[in-house]
């Protein structure tokens, strides 16, 4: 099965300083998410990656896809107390059935002021 | 979009005791999933439906978990005896179509079991 991989797993940064995570898959990446989570709630959507060197932003933040290196990583600009929660890495899994995500364990991210 | 709604959202119960959790998908969305997800971990996989049809069952944890979507609407995980093993966030989620898409969470359902 596929296994992802988040670094780090958690980060305290101070207010508007850059940061970035990095999400590694043990197969060949088909679809790559981003969602961000906060403590005790759903999961956000944030972006899709489908392609290889696909970069996509949205407001402060952009995320990466490079296939051949089966990698994605998500930049933060100007990190905002905003920003802080646990952002989760998903792809898209092959089941029997059809697909499914399959997430990485997530990367906590505080923001300090 | 009214999004995903789950209820409860925080249950307690003995061990033991059965429980069953809702979901309510956007209305046209076509697929549910239901997710398990313990602290300091990834939402884990379970089980998913496309319309009343259950296409995936052998990621539920046991056979104490079951699912069910009766008319392709809303859909419910039952767990019955449960144990302290269970206690964890219960998430469901919702697409349109057929998987590689984005999905749309709801809010989770905390369990509790002491």
């Amino acid at each position: 099965s596929q296994e992802l991989e988040q670094s780090p797993q958690s980060l305290i940064v101070q207010e508007g300083k850059n940061l970035t995570i990095n999400c590694t898959s043990s197969k060949t990446l088909y679809g790559l998410y981003w969602y961000k989570q906060k403590y005790g709630e759903g999961l956000i959507f944030l972006m899709m990656l489908q392609k290889g060197g696909e970069e996509k932003s949205h407001e402060k933040i952009t995320a990466k896809l490079d296939e051949k290196k089966q990698q994605s990583s998500l930049h933060i600009t100007a990190s905002q107390p905003s920003h802080a929660g646990i952002y989760l890495c998903g792809a898209d899994s092959l089941l029997d059935s059809g697909y499914a995500l399959n997430f990485g364990k997530g990367t906590s991210l505080l923001v300090t002021p | 979009d009214t999004g995903v709604s789950q209820n409860p959202r925080h249950k307690i119960t003995k061990r033991g005791q059965n429980v069953t959790f809702r979901c309510d998908p956007i209305s046209e969305h076509n697929r549910l999933y239901w997710y398990r997800q313990t602290l300091g971990q990834g939402p884990e996989f379970l089980t998913y439906f496309q319309n009343e049809a259950q296409l995936e069952k052998s990621r539920l944890l046991s056979d104490r978990f079951s699912a069910e979507r009766p008319k392709g609407s809303f859909s419910t995980l039952e767990i019955q005896r449960t144990e302290q093993g269970d206690s964890a966030m219960y998430l469901c989620a919702s697409s349109r179509n057929s998987g590689r898409e984005k999905l749309f969470f709801g809010s989770g359902t905390q369990l509790s079991v002491l």
